[in-house]
């Protein structure tokens, strides 16, 4: 069974703080997805990444799958309270980490 | 382009009742999956269906089942439900010609099992 581990569970930090948070595995992803979550509604897809070592962005967010593609990883620069959410990864085929539940306080 | 769209909202039911849950995927999606998302968790894959036939299923019981309709559309249905039941209910849309596992997702369907 393929598993994603994310890491920290949870993160409260202040407006303008950078932040990273983490998603590994023991197996090898063909792809692997970002989603932001806010409550009450459905995740929504933030970035695919797919190829080795692949770095994209997305404004203030930066978002890198490992050389192995086993883990990923998501940066946030000066983070903002609307980028409060519950952050989920994915990996092909359709399995998800429990998620990093990010609260930025201004 | 119209989204996922997912109903009802929300749900009460009784243990032991059953339940149908609906979906309609967004436009040009050929692929729906249905997850389980408990408080505080990520999604559960239950199911995926391509072609209005089960192309996948997580860790679930037999009483979770499904249909696809011919325009795409889905249904998850739950028989006997036991209080573990209550989650959010979460349909997604892909396309599973596009070579990589993208889900859109509607708003969920909040069940509460009592």
């Amino acid at each position: 069974t393929q598993l994603l581990e994310q890491s920290p569970q949870f993160l409260s930090i202040q407006e303008g703080e950078n932040l990273t948070v983490y998603c590994n595995s023991s197996s090898v992803f063909s792809s692997l997805q970002w989603y932001r979550q806010e409550p009450g509604e459905g995740p929504v897809l933030l970035v695919t990444v797919v190829t080795g070592g692949e770095v994209k962005k997305l404004k203030r967010l930066t978002f890198q799958f490992g050389d192995a593609r086993k883990d990923s990883s998501l940066h946030i620069t000066a983070a903002q309270p609307g980028d409060t959410g519950l952050y989920l990864c994915a990996g092909s085929p359709l399995v998800f980490g429990k998620g990093t539940r990010l609260s930025v306080i201004a | 382009e119209t989204g996922v769209t997912q109903s009802p909202t929300h749900l009460i039911k009784t243990r032991g009742q059953q339940v149908t849950l609906r979906c309609s995927s967004q436009s040009g999606h050929n692929t729906v999956s249905w997850y389980q998302q408990a408080l505080g968790q990520g999604p559960q894959f239950i199911f995926q269906y391509y072609r209005e036939e089960e192309n996948g299923r997580g860790n679930f019981p037999p009483r979770f089942s499904g249909l696809q309709f011919p325009n795409y559309s889905s249904e998850l249905n739950v028989n006997a439900l036991e209080l573990d039941d209550s989650a959010l209910y979460l349909c997604a849309s892909s396309s599973i010609l596009a070579g990589v596992d993208e889900q859109y997702f509607g708003p969920g369907t909040r069940l509460t099992v009592t």
